[in-house]
């Protein structure tokens, strides 16, 4: 069956550096992979879409690369702040819409 | 992005009451809708796919006469916990797709708990 495993549960960084988040999948050739932030008690927040033709994508602070080969995708936030400290999700889908969700991944930048 | 709502953001109900939590896209029309369902420290699951003028179509699993589905409008999407009981209990959010982009957005969320 199809797996999404973010690497990490929890990830601590301290202010000011590179947070990377991993997403890797199995049995599944998604269309395109989406990025969220999810803050306790509230609805994920999408920050980025890549599709299985995109290598990168850029945004601000954020970085996705999508490696099909590897069947992986980083996640970066450069130059990191405590307001970046929330939940990050990865969701996969074929085309349909239909999102298969990561279990999501914690990071806590400190000052 | 688009600017989805959900009324309430929480609701506590007894145990075999029915419970309606509506799912609004505020400033584009949705064919289509994505209701979720999130427990404490899991991801989210689909649960069903909501369809402007016909059934919904659920995910396996998910019985679909005790989560009622009603897309009545192009801005408005329904979801009923018919029966509900404790193991209901759970955080529920909807989604809109803007097709052009593929880009999901998702609702604030309703919390729902059955005593």
């Amino acid at each position: 069956s199809q797996k999404i495993e973010q690497n990490s549960e929890a990830l601590n960084i301290q202010e000011g550096k590179t947070a990377t988040l991993t997403c890797n999948y199995t049995n599944y050739s998604p269309a395109y992979l989406q990025w969220y932030r999810q803050d306790p008690g509230r609805g994920p927040v999408f920050l980025l879409l890549i599709r299985e033709n995109e290598k990168e994508k850029r945004k601000e602070r954020l970085k996705v690369t999508f490696d099909t080969t590897l069947k992986q995708s980083l996640f970066h936030i450069t130059a990191s702040q405590p307001a970046d400290s929330a939940t990050y999700l990865c969701a996969l889908a074929r085309g349909t819409g239909k999102l298969i969700f990561g279990q999501g991944t914690t990071l806590q930048v400190k000052p | 992005g688009a600017v989805v709502s959900q009324h309430p953001s929480w609701v506590i109900c007894k145990s075999g009451t029915s419970v309606k939590i509506e799912c609004r896209s505020l400033d584009f029309q949705a064919t289509t809708m994505f209701w979720y369902r999130q427990f404490p420290k899991q991801s989210l699951m689909l649960m069903a796919t909501s369809n402007e003028g016909s059934k919904a179509t659920y995910e396996q699993g998910v019985e679909k006469d005790k989560f009622l589905i009603n897309h009545a409008s192009l801005t408005l999407s329904t979801l009923t916990v018919t029966s509900a009981h404790p193991e209901d209990s759970s955080f529920y959010i909807c989604s809109v797709i803007a097709v052009s982009t593929d880009t999901q957005y998702f609702g604030p969320g309703t919390r729902l708990t059955v005593l």
